[in-house]
């Protein structure tokens, strides 16, 4: 159990566009779901929390406006990269956990390529 | 200021060898340690820690706690080429929703 599916695993686009990134819990419901940014060799950064039904909540340093987190359901929680750039490249995880003293199970992952 | 450090950064072994993985952490209101492999993707789950002294086993791979000196190991016996990978701590405070990522050591079994 606690499989998270995350959708797109690879995204090439142009600069500007918007890229909408899904994530779901396949066999649970995840009250709370996790977004991440890696960079090469790298640890990963928390960018925000989303929980259901209420807005997510962002780290510092991470522009709201430019990282759009909806929570619909118990188990999709999407972000969207809005006007993408180049330096947006990267590599996006979510992940989600069953809520309590449960671990958090990740998403393969979605490698975002702005050109 | 919370954090986790891990050691080595890397490291390279032989297969057979066996490998142990630090994690120190610094993390008000600890909850849980949480240790995972990430190859190409994602991370996935080895282990949760919570209690000290309490060795968790999966096959080849081990893990124990000791909060009164705040760390952890992970073990990984007769390594195999299939063990390389970059191995995360992570640590999860009581309050707020935080997961305090360490940089990771990245392991290379060569044959």
């Amino acid at each position: 159990g606690a499989v998270v599916s995350q959708h797109p695993s690879w995204v090439i686009c142009k600069s500007g566009t918007s890229v909408k990134i899904e994530c779901r819990s396949l066999d649970f419901q995840a009250t709370t779901m996790f977004w991440y940014r890696q960079f090469p060799k790298q640890s990963l950064m928390l960018m925000a929390t989303s929980n259901e039904g209420s807005k997510a909540t962002y780290e510092q340093g991470v522009e709201k406006d430019k990282f759009l987190i909806n929570h619909a359901s118990l188990t999709l929680s999407t972000l969207t990269v809005t006007s993408a750039h180049p330096e947006d490249s990267s590599f996006y995880i979510c992940s989600a956990a069953r809520g309590g003293n449960q671990p958090q199970h990740f998403g393969d992952g979605t490698r975002l390529s702005i050109l | 200021e919370d954090k986790v450090v891990q050691s080595p950064l890397s490291l390279v072994v032989h297969e057979g060898d066996t490998v142990t993985l630090n994690c120190s952490y610094e993390v008000t209101n600890f909850r849980s340690l949480l240790w995972y492999k990430q190859e190409k993707k994602a991370p996935t789950f080895l282990f949760m820690l919570t209690s000290s002294g309490i060795e968790k086993k999966s096959g080849r791979l081990s893990s124990i706690l000791d909060k009164k000196e705040l760390f952890s190991i992970l073990n990984i016996t007769a390594t195999q080429t299939g063990d390389s990978a970059v191995y995360l701590c992570a640590v999860e405070p009581y309050t707020g929703n935080q997961f305090y990522f360490g940089t990771g050591t990245s392991l290379t079994v060569i044959p």
